[in-house]
């Protein structure tokens, strides 16, 4: 079965240091999303691509965060600097609704702690 | 604008019994709406998803849902809890297409007593 690659599963930096993770969509998925869920709560979105353009980022803290997906396939997040408020599981999702059968599929996230 | 509220951010229930965990959502569209389930340290794995189609979803593990557009409802339920089924389980709601987000619940924390 497809899945969406994430890496690392987990990190732990100090803060005011820069952190970066990786996400693999499913192939073929034009749509991509990054959530972060802080622990206790739910999923929120951080920023969405279709293909390499995003389409939605109005929620991705532009002064420390990036995103991006160059080739419209793999991305990147990165925070810099980190904060102690960003400790939190980070999300990668792709979706393809040319195939239902997948709709939205997650990644198994990065564990970040900032410490 | 979308959302989503989840009735009890806490269920327990014994094995063997019912689980009902509740769900509304609010919608200007018609919705799509899905189940996730979460467990400790993982990521998010589908249980069923509603796209009007049928009004009553079957997903995996024995859970299924029911789609009532009258009462803005969409309730997961399982006959019967086996002890694997303790974790987190989110509601979500979409308008769909390639520019659809997750709007998603702030979870319900499913626990099974022996």
């Amino acid at each position: 079965e497809a899945e969406v690659a994430q890496s690392p599963r987990y990190k732990i930096t100090e803060k005011s240091q820069a952190v970066a993770f990786w996400c693999d969509p499913i192939s073929g998925h034009a749509t991509l999303y990054w959530y972060r869920q802080i622990l206790g709560q739910g999923p929120e979105l951080l920023v969405q691509f279709q293909d390499e353009s995003v389409v939605d980022d109005s929620q991705l803290p532009k002064d420390r965060f990036s995103a991006e997906r160059l080739k419209g396939v793999d991305s990147t997040l990165k925070i810099q600097p980190a904060e102690l408020g960003d400790s939190a599981m980070y999300l990668c999702a792709s979706s393809s609704w040319t195939d239902l059968s997948y709709g939205y599929t997650f990644g198994s996230g990065t564990r970040l702690t900032v410490v | 604008a979308q959302s989503v509220t989840q009735l009890g951010s806490h269920v327990s229930v014994s094995e063997g019994a019912l689980v009902l965990l509740r769900c509304n959502y609010s919608s200007s569209v018609p919705p799509y709406l899905f189940w996730y389930v979460q467990y400790p340290n993982q990521g998010l794995q589908l249980l069923l998803k509603y796209t009007s189609a049928a009004t009553l979803v079957k997903g995996i593990n024995g859970f299924e849902a029911e789609f009532k557009k009258s009462e803005t409802s969409f309730h997961l339920t399982k006959p019967s809890a086996h002890m694997s089924d303790a974790a987190e389980y989110f509601c979500v709601v979409t308008q769909g297409g390639s520019q659809g987000n997750l709007i998603f619940g702030k979870g319900t924390k499913l626990s099974v007593k022996p």
